[in-house]
């Protein structure tokens, strides 16, 4: 079975700084994505950056990395220059791409991000 | 482009009570997903679809039915509601295995 830990309840970030919320994961499927997701006070799910099992590059969105360690199954965020609006709920999550698990999506339990002024 | 529609916003309903949460995506993709999500516990899914016609069993499938008649149509059906119901509902749709999911607004539900 798959599952996501993310083991930060809760980050604090001083504005313009850079902050990693990290992301573990455990599969057998050796296909698989990772997605990381933001959730502001107002509930909406917003897709942030994607992470293929085969790929040879750590992905990039702007001010958002995954920093991907296939070895150590992790998928950890890094943003860059926190603003106040980054404060929100992130979430990692998986899919697997085949055997039972396919195309089902797993989420971890969150982190909860606050950025100080 | 109304992207992932779902309706209602919000909803109360009383124990044994059965409702239909609609959720509509206009992107033509063929996955689609409900998932609940509960203080603390992250997201968990319900049911998806694969395609037209074709559904499957999430994480937390009892007391809800799905079906997939369209596209672009994707309800979620509660049977007989319980308490244990009350949660916040999402609804995603995405192009395939390897690609995100749009998510909708969310429902929130309410059951007495």
């Amino acid at each position: 079975a798959q599952k996501i830990t993310q083991t930060q309840p809760g980050m604090f970030v001083q504005e313009k700084e850079a902050v990693t919320l990290d992301c573990t994961y455990d599969t057998s499927d050796p296909s698989y994505g990772l997605f990381w997701y933001k959730q502001p006070s107002s509930g909406e799910m917003i897709f942030l950056i994607y992470q293929g099992s085969y790929d040879q590059q750590n992905a990039t969105e702007g001010r958002y990395s995954l920093n991907f360690q296939k070895a150590r199954k992790s998928a950890n965020l890094v943003i860059s220059a926190s603003q106040l609006g980054d404060s929100a709920m992130y979430f990692c999550a998986m899919r697997n791409a085949g055997g039972t698990s396919y195309g089902k999506l797993t989420f971890g339990q969150g982190t909860i991000l606050t950025v100080h002024p | 482009n109304a992207g992932v529609t779902q309706t209602p916003k919000f909803q109360v309903l009383k124990t044994g009570q059965s409702m239909t949460l609609q959720c509509a995506q206009d992107m033509n993709h063929e996955y689609m997903s409900w998932y609940r999500q509960d203080p603390g516990m992250g997201l968990r899914l319900i049911h998806y679809s694969v395609g037209a016609g074709i559904t499957d069993q999430g994480e937390v499938p009892n007391g809800y039915n799905v079906s997939r008649s369209t596209t672009e149509d994707f309800p979620l059906r509660l049977l007989s509601a319980a308490p244990s119901q009350t949660s916040v509902y999402f609804c995603a749709s995405g192009r395939g295995s390897y690609n995100e999911q749009f998510f909708g607004p969310g429902t929130r539900l309410t059951v007495l």
